[in-house]
């Protein structure tokens, strides 16, 4: 099984819907981060976490919203979307120990909306 | 701000072709410097890393050298294969180190 896992792999929704990402991981790690991906652009953070109690805003959290709900989860969340939330995005852990700064990935939820 | 760029692609070798992906890195202090590789239909995953001025990281057959004079970390393969088609993203962890920086990402396509 993945360590970092997301649910759903793949979404359609239409405009104005809410929309709710899910994350998940198995290594025990306190710091838990939500990207966006888009062809060309790279990826971009839209939330991150350093504990249950901490979030904080990356570069792009308008129209977005998260969730710690406990050291292991980690939820994105769309309240109204719209078609140019449409992308993939990923969720990624890092222990606090780490301290080169690599990530652990989850593979992905791509969203589409209509 | 810290910033990364990075060659752009896409990318089209034949296998045994010499890769060179370049990257270059805008930072103040001293980064942690990646490569991370995101294969069809996947998450990404970290391919290689290096830590302080003139580290190689190294993997897979791929290498890449930190080197602060030219704020560099080019990705270098001898070989490709089909089976390194993927998209390359370099990236960077400085100041707080609390999140990586990416660069755009790099389309490879390695043809039989």
């Amino acid at each position: 099984d993945a360590d970092v896992t997301q649910t759903p792999r793949n979404r359609i929704t239409k405009t104005g819907k809410r929309i709710m990402l899910e994350c998940s991981q198995t290594k025990g790690h306190d710091r838990m981060y939500w990207y966006r991906q888009d062809p060309g652009l790279g990826l971009q953070l839209i939330y991150y976490s350093f504990d249950v109690k901490d979030i904080n805003k990356g570069e792009i959290s308008d129209g977005y919203s998260v969730s710690r709900q406990a050291q292991a989860k980690f939820s994105l969340s769309l309240e109204s979307a719209i078609p140019n939330q449409t992308a993939l995005y990923f969720c990624a852990t890092r222990g606090a120990g780490e301290d080169t700064g690599e990530l652990f990935f989850g593979e992905g939820s791509r969203l589409t909306v209509l | 701000g810290n910033s990364v760029t990075q060659m752009e692609g896409p990318v089209t070798l034949s296998e045994e072709a010499f890769l060179t992906i370049n990257c270059t890195y805008t930072a103040t202090g001293y980064p942690s410097l990646f490569w991370y590789v995101q294969y069809p239909g996947e998450g990404l995953q970290l391919l290689l890393k290096a830590t302080k001025a003139d580290d190689k990281g190294s993997n897979k057959g791929f290498e890449a050298t930190y080197r602060k004079e030219t704020t560099s970390f080019h990705l270098e393969k001898g070989s490709v294969q089909v089976s390194d088609s993927a998209v390359y993203f370099c990236a960077l962890s400085g100041g707080s180190n609390y999140k990586l920086t990416f660069g755009k990402g790099t389309l490879l396509t390695v043809n039989p």
